[in-house]
């Protein structure tokens, strides 16, 4: 199975800073991943698939970027409604699974 | 406007069973896998299992392979989850959510039931 690696568990930033979550994966998966936003008592929202692509509705300042097996989630400009735990996804192949998540507080 | 609804949660005993079902609507059921995650107390997503929309492709976590069985009836807009010998790893909340990039990466999500298996 593909694991995933993500880093770190958590961080505490400032409202307008720029936060930087790494995934890597232990083995070639392209581009074939997700990220996703989880605040407590909700369900998760997709953020950005296909490693660098935004999905829609979602604001600019978050980006995706990807490196060999490395990928990173980049939030632009840190904002109060930005707290919440990220969740990368592999969906290379079966089964599919999560990153860790790394907690994001403000 | 699509929408997803789970039920069926509630607590269990250990080596008891339930019946998940996710009720959708809004978009063109048949056309769209339907994934299941869940979120234990404290931890994080877990990926469970998805069933693509024509119902012959089927997927499971290793942790839930040959207890839990997925499946699906395009009718009624519905697809369950068969959940059987659950173990206290199993409590969480279950979300199912609709597959949109490849059949597990969903992009709309119903707001989850909570299973607890207790001894």
């Amino acid at each position: 199975d593909i694991q995933m690696t993500q880093s770190p568990s958590s961080l505490s930033a400032s409202v307008g800073d720029r936060v930087t979550i790494t995934c890597r994966a232990n083995q070639d998966i392209s581009h074939y991943l997700a990220w996703y936003q989880k605040k407590p008592g909700k369900a998760p929202s997709l953020l950005i698939y296909a490693a660098s692509t935004l999905h829609l509705g979602v604001p600019s300042r978050f980006s995706g970027s990807v490196s060999g097996t490395d990928f990173t989630l980049t939030i632009n400009t840190l904002q109060p409604e930005d707290v919440a735990t990220y969740y990368c996804q592999n969906y290379d192949s079966a089964p599919w699974t999560f990153g860790q998540g790394t907690k994001v507080e403000v | 406007e699509v929408q997803l609804l789970e039920s069926g949660g509630g607590l269990v005993q250990r080596g008891g069973s339930l019946r998940l079902s996710c009720a959708a609507s809004g978009f063109t059921f048949s056309s769209y896998a339907i994934t299941w995650v869940r979120q234990p107390p404290g931890q994080g997503l877990q990926w469970v299992s998805a069933i693509t929309g024509n119902g012959r492709g089927i997927y499971y976590a290793d942790s839930v392979r040959g207890r839990f069985t997925i499946s699906r009836d395009n009718p009624t807009n519905t697809v369950f989850l068969q959940m059987n010998s659950l173990t206290d790893e199993d409590t969480a909340v279950y979300y199912c959510a609709k597959g949109f990039v490849s059949v597990s990466v969903p992009d709309y999500w119903g707001r989850g039931t909570q299973v607890t298996v207790s001894s």
